[in-house]
């Protein structure tokens, strides 16, 4: 079956724009996380939805970072007036949820801000 | 909140023989322990869990074992190949109170030489 997809792939940007990145996750899969991956780091914590609420924002870094998932399916995660400090590998999770705890995570969309 | 060390940070091993990647956390609340192989230019893929209520699972060459006490579970991956060579992520999760996000450990860089 498919797996959780992430568009786009590679994502360049000037210091200053705006981007966003999205999340397709696994049909049916109640709970989307988003992380983020430093170079030669492990994944962080960013957010948390359960369909479409987002019930736990405390790792994103600052205000320029939002996310959304309005119908509780496809997730978009916006990063506004991009600094140098957000180049990462963005990775999004999904899992049934309920009593299951598997995650399983797309392939990321490495973010680069010249 | 959670501390996930691992440890070492890479590993070099000759094919055939077996590896073990060691990882510490300091919640006692936390309850789920994930490992994630990373290849490069990919997204975590989840290969073995395990929660607290067990102390070994084992799938076909790899193994996890987790002391509750201590505070301390580890991967074991017996016959080592080639195809093993990759960046290997713990991650331990207390469902419940954080919803069930991940915290990673830094990752261990596993070179099997043939």
């Amino acid at each position: 079956g498919a797996g959780v997809s992430q568009s786009p792939r590679y994502k360049v940007a000037k210091r200053g724009q705006d981007v966003a990145l999205r999340c397709d996750p696994i049909s049916g899969h109640v709970s989307l996380f988003w992380y983020q991956q430093a170079l030669g780091q492990g994944p962080e914590f960013l957010t948390y939805f359960q369909n479409e609420a987002q019930l736990d924002k405390s790792g994103l870094p600052s205000d320029r970072f939002f996310a959304e998932r309005p119908e509780g399916s496809v997730s978009t995660l916006k990063i506004q007036r991009t600094q140098q400090e957000d180049s990462a590998v963005y990775l999004c999770a999904s899992s049934l949820g309920g009593r299951t705890y598997e995650q399983y995570f797309g392939p990321g969309t490495r973010l680069t801000v010249t | 909140g959670e501390n996930v060390e691992q440890h070492p940070s890479t590993l070099s091993v000759q094919e055939g023989d077996s590896a073990v990647i060691k990882c510490t956390y300091s919640d006692s609340a936390s309850n789920y322990f994930p490992w994630y192989k990373q290849e490069l230019g990919k997204g975590p893929q989840l290969i073995i869990d395990i929660r607290s209520n067990v102390g070994e699972k084992k799938d076909q060459r790899i193994a996890v074992t987790l002391n509750k006490t201590a505070k301390h579970f580890s991967l074991h991956i017996t016959e080592t190949q080639p195809e093993d060579s990759a960046v290997y992520f713990c991650a331990a999760s207390a469902r419940g109170s954080t919803l069930g996000r991940l915290y990673f450990g830094r990752g261990t860089q596993l070179t099997v030489w043939p």
